[in-house]
């Protein structure tokens, strides 16, 4: 069974300190890892999909990487609009279907002005 | 504007009276995918859907049922609703091979 766990559960930062947030991963074959990020009451906005160990994606001021048990996603110099709860899910190829997902339970995370 | 849509958006029912939710998107996805995010628990997969009249079971698919008629629409149905699936209900699409899932807005349902 795929599971993924995230942290920490919550986040909070000064504006312009930078920190990562990380999502280990047990999956018996993956085929993706993908973050996305969530507004309150809005559903999940797709960020990035990683595919194998030692990639990276940059997008403005998030960095997301991957390593064979976890993905890291590097905020620099963080914004109050960058304030979100941040979500992890994995896709394995090991006896699932292609369309199964399995979601972390997020980190939110506060950055203060 | 591409977009997925539901409806409703905010639903409270009563225990065992039969409801759906209807899904609806306009970029001519393969894959759609409902979800429901409960607190401390996550975003989980109920049900998922890879063309039309192909359709699979997610982590929590008990107490639901989907159906794939057409390939804009993916309702998702309770037959006989419990207060155990009181939630927030996300549906959800995308291209195949392409894992960039569009999300809905979300629908609150409370069950009493």
């Amino acid at each position: 069974e795929d599971q993924v766990t995230q942290s920490p559960e919550a986040l909070r930062l000064q504006e312009g300190e930078s920190s990562s947030l990380n999502c280990s991963y047990t999956v018996s074959g993956l085929r993706g890892l993908f973050w996305y990020r969530q507004d309150p009451g809005k559903g999940p906005e797709f960020l990035f999909t990683l595919y194998s160990a030692g990639e990276e994606k940059e997008k403005e001021r998030l960095k997301a990487t991957l390593t064979k048990k976890e993905s890291f996603l590097h905020i620099t110099a963080p914004k109050p609009e960058d304030s979100a709860t941040y979500l992890c899910a994995v896709q394995g190829t090991g006896g699932t279907s292609y369309g199964k997902l399995t979601f972390g339970q997020g980190t939110i995370l506060t950055v203060h002005p | 504007e591409a977009q997925v849509t539901q409806n409703p958006r905010y639903l409270i029912t009563v225990t065992g009276k039969k409801l759906t939710v209807t899904c609806s998107q306009n970029m001519n996805h393969e894959y759609m995918s409902w979800y429901r995010q409960d607190p401390g628990l996550g975003l989980r997969q109920i049900y998922y859907s890879m063309n039309v009249e192909v359709t699979d079971k997610g982590d929590v698919p008990e107490g639901y049922k989907v159906s794939r008629k057409e390939k804009r629409n993916f309702p998702l149905i309770l037959e006989s609703p419990s207060p155990n699936q009181t939630s927030l209900y996300f549906c959800a699409s995308s291209l195949i091979g392409n894992n960039e899932q569009f999300f809905g807005p979300g629908t609150r349902l409370t069950v009493l």
